[in-house]
């Protein structure tokens, strides 16, 4: 039972374009969601996060947009640059037993070409 | 400032061997996690520690896999008897309780059962 679902394994973007990474979910008692990136031979690195009860949340090039009717997430990157080339992670958290269980999708490559 | 770090990061064995990998969180961090990825998945949740206290254990984790984090700072995790299917990314990572859903990884320990 796959709660996290990336379907697009991978995306190709021109370099000053706008990158649209998409997540649907399917459990209601997810509260934070994330965005991860990862590099070959590296663990994920942490990169932006939005909290259930908000809509959006920008960080630099980065924003991540929360529709919870939809159950559905999306991470924007502008404009796109060469070294966002890397696989994208969603990930939600929900609350159980007393901590943050976080929950992967499969990932999105992101290939930025110059 | 060092983040997290895990030993060693290769590790080729013998189906049937015992393995031991060791995790190193970043210093001020209570909670303490360990992950499987396999190729094409994103990170499969293992276990959890707050301080030296393992508090959850997916169904993932079968008797043979052992987690211990004995003075609350360090980590292990050992597979007894490794499979073919055991060949995987094993990735630690560590957060703050105030903020559990943020996870900082490690590099993971590649895993290759021959």
């Amino acid at each position: 039972d796959q709660q996290v679902k990336q379907n697009s394994p991978s995306l190709s973007v021109q370099e000053g374009r706008i990158s649209i990474l998409n997540c649907d979910y399917t459990n209601s008692m997810f509260d934070y969601f994330l965005w991860y990136k990862k590099y070959p031979a590296e663990g994920p690195t942490f990169l932006i996060s939005i909290s259930s009860i908000k809509d959006k949340n920008e960080d630099g090039r980065f924003t991540v947009f929360l529709n919870k009717s939809a159950k559905h997430l999306s991470l924007h990157i502008v404009p796109s640059q060469p070294g966002d080339s890397a696989v994208y992670f969603c990930a939600a958290s929900a609350r159980v037993r007393g901590y943050q269980k976080v929950t992967f999708g499969t990932g999105t490559k992101l290939q930025v070409i110059p | 400032d060092t983040g997290v770090s895990q030993n060693p990061r290769h590790k080729i064995t013998k189906r049937g061997q015992n393995v031991t990998f060791r995790c190193d969180p970043i210093s001020e961090h209570n909670r303490l996690y360990w992950y499987r990825q396999t190729l094409g998945q994103g990170p499969e949740f293992l276990t959890y520690f707050q301080n030296e206290a393992q508090l959850e254990k997916s169904r993932l984790l079968s008797d043979r896999f052992s987690a211990e984090r004995p003075k609350g700072s360090f980590s292990t995790l050992e597979i007894q008897r490794t499979e073919q299917g055991d060949s995987a990314m094993y990735l630690c990572a560590s957060s703050l309780s105030s903020s559990s859903y943020e996870q900082y990884f490690g590099p993971g320990t590649r895993l290759t059962v021959t």
